[in-house]
């Protein structure tokens, strides 16, 4: 089976940089992605590692070590609208099915 | 000019009861799944379809049974619901991965289907 860890609560104040790391094991690896989901909300895709490095799009970049089963979702000027939760996911097998972490809850303060 | 459309929003009924969760996507996607998010948030996919075939079925009891009629719709029936199966269901679609290129293909989430049962 697939298990993944992350932690689950992170606090940051506004404009700080925070980072989230997820450590998964799994067989038939095929890259991690990472989503965002405001309370009450739908989950919705943030970034996408299929090979190590790092990924950036704007203020949030993912980085991905697969030799580790290690990544991490950095997210820079946080803002107030960042306080969400945010889920690592593998995808494995087919590529298409998703096993997603238990999330990590970030409280964004002033 | 919603992507995933899912309906009921919320959904109140009684133990023993059957009912259905509708899911349509208009992104021309290939791929549909529905997803069971828990009171802890752990989100756990329970079906996929690839232009209506079912590609993953994970560990869910028979009970739960998806059809998927055209590849822009994905619906979910429940038999005698049970207090364990309050939840929040999500339908989700995406286009198929390419193994070869290692690309990602994001999943679009409909806006979720509250369950409670009584």
């Amino acid at each position: 089976g697939q298990s993944l860890e992350q932690p689950s609560e992170v606090t940051a104040v506004e404009g700080a940089i925070v980072q989230i790391n997820c450590t998964y094991q799994t067989s038939g690896f095929y890259g991690l992605s990472w989503y965002q989901q405001h309370d009450g909300g739908a989950p919705t895709f943030l970034s996408y590692n299929g090979l190590d490095g790092l990924e950036e799009t704007g203020r949030f970049s993912s980085f991905l070590s697969r030799s580790d089963s290690y990544g991490y979702l950095l997210l820079q000027e946080l803002q107030m609208k960042d306080s969400a939760s945010y889920f690592c996911a593998v995808h494995t097998g087919t590529a298409s099915k998703l096993t997603f972490g238990t999330g990590t809850r970030l409280q964004v303060t002033l | 000019d919603t992507a995933v459309s899912q309906t009921p929003k919320y959904l109140v009924t009684q133990m023993g009861n059957d009912k259905s969760i509708k899911c349509e996507q208009n992104l021309g996607h290939d791929t549909m799944y529905w997803y069971k998010q828990d009171s802890k948030k752990f989100l756990k996919i329970m079906f996929s379809y690839n232009n209506k075939e079912l590609i993953i079925n994970e560990t869910v009891p028979n009970r739960f049974s998806p059809k998927s009629p055209d590849k822009a719709h994905l619906n979910l029936h429940i038999n005698s619901l049970e207090l364990g199966d309050s939840a929040v269901y999500f339908c989700a679609s995406s286009q198929e991965l390419s193994r070869v290129t290692y690309s990602n293909q994001p999943q679009h989430f409909g806006d979720g289907t509250r369950l409670s049962i009584l």
